[in-house]
């Protein structure tokens, strides 16, 4: 099946500095990518969905210029969390989409803001 | 606009016995179903699917889920769980591959 990678797996970082994380489809082509925040022991819950060459749409409630999303090729989406504060440590899921049928996850990001 | 419900929280059963973990769904339109499983510290792995025909599904790691349209259903089965299927459970649904919506997932234990 499709392979979809992150970078980090996990980091860890001071609060006020800015985090990037990365997405990659390996063996495909993703024309759109998808971010999600999981917290422990809860469901994952959408971002936003971010199309290859255009701005990402954020979910409502999610603060767009805290969590910069770009998707510059086919098969690279990053997502920038600036300015961590404790608050956005959590883990991190990518996923993009092969076709129209289903979505292919990355092995998530764990976010750890001292 | 389409929801997940995963009615149990926590599942143990013993190793070698049968599970079953609920998943039910409300959706105006006709959708996909995917079973994911989730192990500490990892994404997610993708079980089984239905996107159409046949309502049994079956997957990998022994397990198969039938989809029931009258009762919005996508049970998730295995006849005879293993240790190693210790982990979480993540029913989800999408409408033709686009935004997934999740439960809120199910704590499989499986007792030695």
């Amino acid at each position: 099946g499709a392979v979809v990678s992150q970078h980090p797996s996990w980091v860890i970082c001071k609060s006020g500095t800015s985090v990037k994380i990365e997405c990659r489809s390996l063996d495909f082509q993703a024309t759109t990518m998808f971010w999600y925040r999981q917290f422990p022991k809860q469901s994952l819950m959408l971002m936003a969905t971010s199309n290859e060459g255009s701005k990402a749409t954020y979910e409502q409630g999610v603060e767009k210029d805290k969590f910069l999303i770009n998707h510059a090729s086919l098969t690279l989406s990053t997502l920038t969390v600036t300015s961590a504060h404790p608050e956005d440590s959590s883990f991190y899921i990518c996923s993009a989409r092969e076709g129209i049928d289903e979505q292919f996850f990355g092995p998530g990001t764990r976010l750890t803001v001292l | 606009a389409q929801s997940v419900t995963q009615l149990d929280s926590q599942v143990p059963v013993f190793e070698e016995a049968p599970v079953e973990l609920r998943c039910n769904y409300s959706s105006s339109v006709s959708v996909y179903l995917f079973w994911y499983v989730q192990y500490p510290n990892q994404g997610l792995q993708l079980l089984l699917k239905y996107l159409s025909g046949s309502t049994l599904v079956k997957g990998i790691n022994g397990f198969e889920a039938e989809f029931n349209k009258s009762q919005t259903s996508f049970h998730l089965r295995k006849p005879s769980v293993h240790i190693s299927d210790t982990a979480e459970y993540f029913c989800a649904v999408s409408e033709h591959g686009n935004q997934f919506y999740f439960g809120t997932g199910t704590s499989l234990t499986v007792i030695p």
